[in-house]
Protein backbone atom coordinates (compact mmCIF):
# COMPACT_ATOMS: atom_id res chain seq x y z
CA UNK A 1 0.00 0.00 0.00
CA UNK A 2 1.50 3.32 -0.63
CA UNK A 3 2.06 5.64 1.82
CA UNK A 4 5.00 6.44 4.40
CA UNK A 5 6.80 3.16 6.49
CA UNK A 6 8.38 4.03 9.57
CA UNK A 7 10.79 1.60 11.80
CA UNK A 8 11.15 0.41 14.35
CA UNK A 9 8.08 0.63 15.60
CA UNK A 10 8.98 0.34 19.18
CA UNK A 11 12.53 0.58 20.42
CA UNK A 12 13.89 0.94 24.06
CA UNK A 13 17.35 2.32 24.43
CA UNK A 14 19.63 2.73 27.61
CA UNK A 15 20.43 6.85 28.33
CA UNK A 16 23.16 7.69 26.15
CA UNK A 17 23.13 5.04 22.94
CA UNK A 18 22.46 6.12 19.63
CA UNK A 19 19.70 4.98 17.14
CA UNK A 20 18.51 6.27 14.01
CA UNK A 21 14.73 6.10 13.08
CA UNK A 22 14.17 5.55 9.51
CA UNK A 23 11.34 6.74 7.12
CA UNK A 24 10.71 6.31 3.73
CA UNK A 25 7.39 6.94 1.44
CA UNK A 26 7.15 6.23 -2.21
CA UNK A 27 4.22 8.59 -2.81
CA UNK A 28 7.07 11.00 -4.49
CA UNK A 29 6.09 14.06 -2.16
CA UNK A 30 8.97 16.78 -2.05
CA UNK A 31 8.38 17.32 1.50
CA UNK A 32 8.68 15.22 4.80
CA UNK A 33 8.49 16.13 8.35
CA UNK A 34 9.25 14.67 11.77
CA UNK A 35 7.39 14.97 14.51
CA UNK A 36 7.55 14.19 18.78
CA UNK A 37 4.32 13.59 20.10
CA UNK A 38 3.67 13.95 23.55
CA UNK A 39 1.00 13.69 26.07
CA UNK A 40 -1.03 17.39 25.99
CA UNK A 41 1.58 18.92 23.86
CA UNK A 42 0.39 17.98 20.71
CA UNK A 43 2.70 17.14 17.68
CA UNK A 44 5.80 19.40 17.62
CA UNK A 45 8.26 19.69 15.02
CA UNK A 46 11.84 17.97 15.12
CA UNK A 47 12.81 18.87 11.46
CA UNK A 48 11.58 19.10 8.29
CA UNK A 49 13.09 18.76 4.68
CA UNK A 50 10.72 21.06 1.68
CA UNK A 51 12.78 19.34 -0.45
CA UNK A 52 15.64 16.33 -1.38
CA UNK A 53 18.90 17.86 -0.49
CA UNK A 54 17.74 20.40 2.39
CA UNK A 55 16.72 20.39 5.84
CA UNK A 56 15.73 22.95 8.42
CA UNK A 57 15.13 22.89 12.23
CA UNK A 58 11.60 22.53 13.72
CA UNK A 59 10.52 23.49 17.19
CA UNK A 60 12.42 21.10 18.95
CA UNK A 61 15.82 20.09 17.17
CA UNK A 62 18.11 19.63 20.34
CA UNK A 63 19.37 15.80 20.83
CA UNK A 64 18.54 14.92 16.96
CA UNK A 65 20.06 15.30 13.56
CA UNK A 66 18.11 13.99 10.54
CA UNK A 67 19.26 13.16 7.05
CA UNK A 68 17.74 13.45 3.40
CA UNK A 69 18.57 10.32 1.92
CA UNK A 70 17.17 10.76 -1.37
CA UNK A 71 13.54 12.01 -2.20
CA UNK A 72 11.94 8.80 -0.48
CA UNK A 73 14.00 8.44 2.44
CA UNK A 74 14.13 11.05 5.74
CA UNK A 75 16.07 9.43 8.99
CA UNK A 76 15.82 10.67 12.41
CA UNK A 77 18.86 10.00 14.73
CA UNK A 78 19.63 10.45 18.63
CA UNK A 79 23.20 10.59 18.88
CA UNK A 80 22.82 10.10 22.92
CA UNK A 81 19.67 9.01 24.11
CA UNK A 82 18.05 10.86 27.26
CA UNK A 83 14.64 10.11 28.84
CA UNK A 84 13.52 13.00 27.74
CA UNK A 85 13.39 11.69 24.29
CA UNK A 86 11.05 9.27 25.42
CA UNK A 87 8.42 10.27 23.12
CA UNK A 88 6.20 8.50 19.92
CA UNK A 89 8.01 9.81 16.86
CA UNK A 90 5.79 10.55 13.86
CA UNK A 91 7.12 10.96 10.46
CA UNK A 92 4.99 12.36 7.76
CA UNK A 93 5.11 13.94 3.99
CA UNK A 94 3.14 16.22 1.26
CA UNK A 95 3.57 17.72 -1.59
CA UNK A 96 3.74 21.00 -1.61
CA UNK A 97 0.11 21.99 -1.78
CA UNK A 98 -1.97 19.39 -0.16
CA UNK A 99 -2.08 17.85 2.97
CA UNK A 100 0.54 15.34 5.49
CA UNK A 101 0.45 11.72 5.11
CA UNK A 102 1.59 10.36 8.52
CA UNK A 103 3.44 7.19 9.58
CA UNK A 104 2.46 4.91 12.11
CA UNK A 105 4.43 5.89 14.60
CA UNK A 106 7.62 4.69 16.88
CA UNK A 107 7.31 4.26 20.32
CA UNK A 108 10.47 5.09 21.64
CA UNK A 109 11.56 4.75 25.48
CA UNK A 110 14.52 5.82 27.18
CA UNK A 111 15.46 4.37 30.53
CA UNK B 1 4.04 31.24 20.37
CA UNK B 2 1.35 29.22 19.69
CA UNK B 3 -0.18 30.65 16.52
CA UNK B 4 -3.77 27.64 16.36
CA UNK B 5 -5.51 27.61 19.51
CA UNK B 6 -7.91 24.77 19.88
CA UNK B 7 -10.86 24.07 22.08
CA UNK B 8 -11.39 22.34 24.12
CA UNK B 9 -8.93 20.02 25.20
CA UNK B 10 -11.19 17.08 25.59
CA UNK B 11 -15.07 16.55 24.82
CA UNK B 12 -17.51 13.42 25.67
CA UNK B 13 -21.11 13.36 23.67
CA UNK B 14 -23.69 11.04 23.98
CA UNK B 15 -24.01 8.68 20.56
CA UNK B 16 -26.31 10.88 18.41
CA UNK B 17 -25.03 14.06 19.20
CA UNK B 18 -23.04 16.85 17.13
CA UNK B 19 -19.34 17.54 19.07
CA UNK B 20 -18.50 21.01 18.34
CA UNK B 21 -14.05 21.79 18.02
CA UNK B 22 -13.27 25.18 17.67
CA UNK B 23 -9.90 26.40 16.80
CA UNK B 24 -8.72 30.17 16.21
CA UNK B 25 -5.70 31.58 14.16
CA UNK B 26 -3.53 34.67 14.43
CA UNK B 27 -1.76 34.36 11.10
CA UNK B 28 -4.04 36.17 7.85
CA UNK B 29 -1.44 34.59 5.71
CA UNK B 30 -3.03 31.26 6.71
CA UNK B 31 -4.84 29.50 3.03
CA UNK B 32 -5.54 26.33 4.16
CA UNK B 33 -7.12 24.87 8.00
CA UNK B 34 -7.65 20.90 7.02
CA UNK B 35 -8.27 18.77 10.57
CA UNK B 36 -6.57 15.27 11.38
CA UNK B 37 -8.20 12.39 12.95
CA UNK B 38 -6.01 10.18 14.92
CA UNK B 39 -6.77 6.77 16.81
CA UNK B 40 -4.51 5.56 19.54
CA UNK B 41 -1.69 3.55 18.31
CA UNK B 42 -2.15 5.44 14.59
CA UNK B 43 -0.75 8.43 13.21
CA UNK B 44 -3.24 11.34 12.32
CA UNK B 45 -4.70 11.19 9.26
CA UNK B 46 -6.33 13.63 6.80
CA UNK B 47 -9.94 14.06 8.10
CA UNK B 48 -11.05 17.17 5.85
CA UNK B 49 -9.65 21.02 4.87
CA UNK B 50 -11.26 24.14 4.03
CA UNK B 51 -9.54 27.17 2.19
CA UNK B 52 -10.36 30.44 3.11
CA UNK B 53 -12.72 31.24 -0.06
CA UNK B 54 -15.45 29.56 1.35
CA UNK B 55 -17.66 29.53 4.67
CA UNK B 56 -18.19 25.58 5.03
CA UNK B 57 -17.83 22.53 3.66
CA UNK B 58 -19.07 18.97 4.37
CA UNK B 59 -17.69 15.43 3.66
CA UNK B 60 -20.28 12.92 4.80
CA UNK B 61 -21.20 13.14 8.59
CA UNK B 62 -17.93 16.24 9.31
CA UNK B 63 -18.47 19.81 8.48
CA UNK B 64 -15.62 22.44 8.68
CA UNK B 65 -17.67 26.33 9.07
CA UNK B 66 -15.10 28.41 8.28
CA UNK B 67 -15.20 32.66 9.64
CA UNK B 68 -12.63 34.63 7.90
CA UNK B 69 -13.31 37.68 9.61
CA UNK B 70 -13.28 36.19 13.11
CA UNK B 71 -10.19 34.06 12.04
CA UNK B 72 -12.03 30.91 13.54
CA UNK B 73 -12.82 27.48 12.16
CA UNK B 74 -14.80 24.68 13.75
CA UNK B 75 -15.36 20.93 13.07
CA UNK B 76 -18.63 19.45 13.53
CA UNK B 77 -19.41 15.66 13.64
CA UNK B 78 -22.94 15.10 12.96
CA UNK B 79 -24.68 12.57 14.51
CA UNK B 80 -21.70 11.30 16.06
CA UNK B 81 -20.90 7.51 16.47
CA UNK B 82 -18.62 5.57 19.38
CA UNK B 83 -15.91 4.71 16.36
CA UNK B 84 -15.42 8.33 16.39
CA UNK B 85 -13.63 8.70 19.63
CA UNK B 86 -10.38 9.52 18.82
CA UNK B 87 -7.90 12.76 19.28
CA UNK B 88 -8.58 15.62 16.63
CA UNK B 89 -6.05 18.09 15.63
CA UNK B 90 -6.68 21.49 13.46
CA UNK B 91 -3.84 22.98 11.36
CA UNK B 92 -3.25 25.81 9.36
CA UNK B 93 -0.89 26.68 6.54
CA UNK B 94 0.46 29.86 5.16
CA UNK B 95 0.98 30.67 1.38
CA UNK B 96 4.20 31.99 1.69
CA UNK B 97 6.61 32.50 -0.34
CA UNK B 98 9.18 29.31 -1.12
CA UNK B 99 9.17 26.50 0.53
CA UNK B 100 8.33 27.00 4.50
CA UNK B 101 5.03 26.19 4.31
CA UNK B 102 5.10 23.77 7.44
CA UNK B 103 1.78 23.11 8.95
CA UNK B 104 1.08 25.00 12.11
CA UNK B 105 -1.26 22.53 14.64
CA UNK B 106 -3.71 22.86 17.24
CA UNK B 107 -2.43 21.10 20.94
CA UNK B 108 -5.63 18.94 19.72
CA UNK B 109 -9.20 17.28 20.79
CA UNK B 110 -9.73 14.30 22.80
CA UNK B 111 -13.39 13.06 22.10
CA UNK B 112 -15.74 10.39 23.36
CA UNK B 113 -18.65 9.51 21.93
CA UNK B 114 -20.66 7.14 24.53
CA UNK B 115 -23.19 4.44 23.05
Amino acid sequence: NAGVTQTPKFQVLKTGQSMTLQCAQDMNHNSMYWYRQDPGMGLRLIYYSASEGTTDKGEVPNGYNVSRLNKREFSLRLESAAPSQTSVYFCASSPEFGGYTFGSGTRLTVV
Amino acid sequence: QQQVKQSPQSLIVQKGGIPIINCAYENTAFDYFPWYQQFPGKGPALLIAIRPDVSEKKEGRFTISFNKSAKQFSLHIMDSQPGDSATYFCAARGFNAGNNRKLIWGLGTSLAVNP
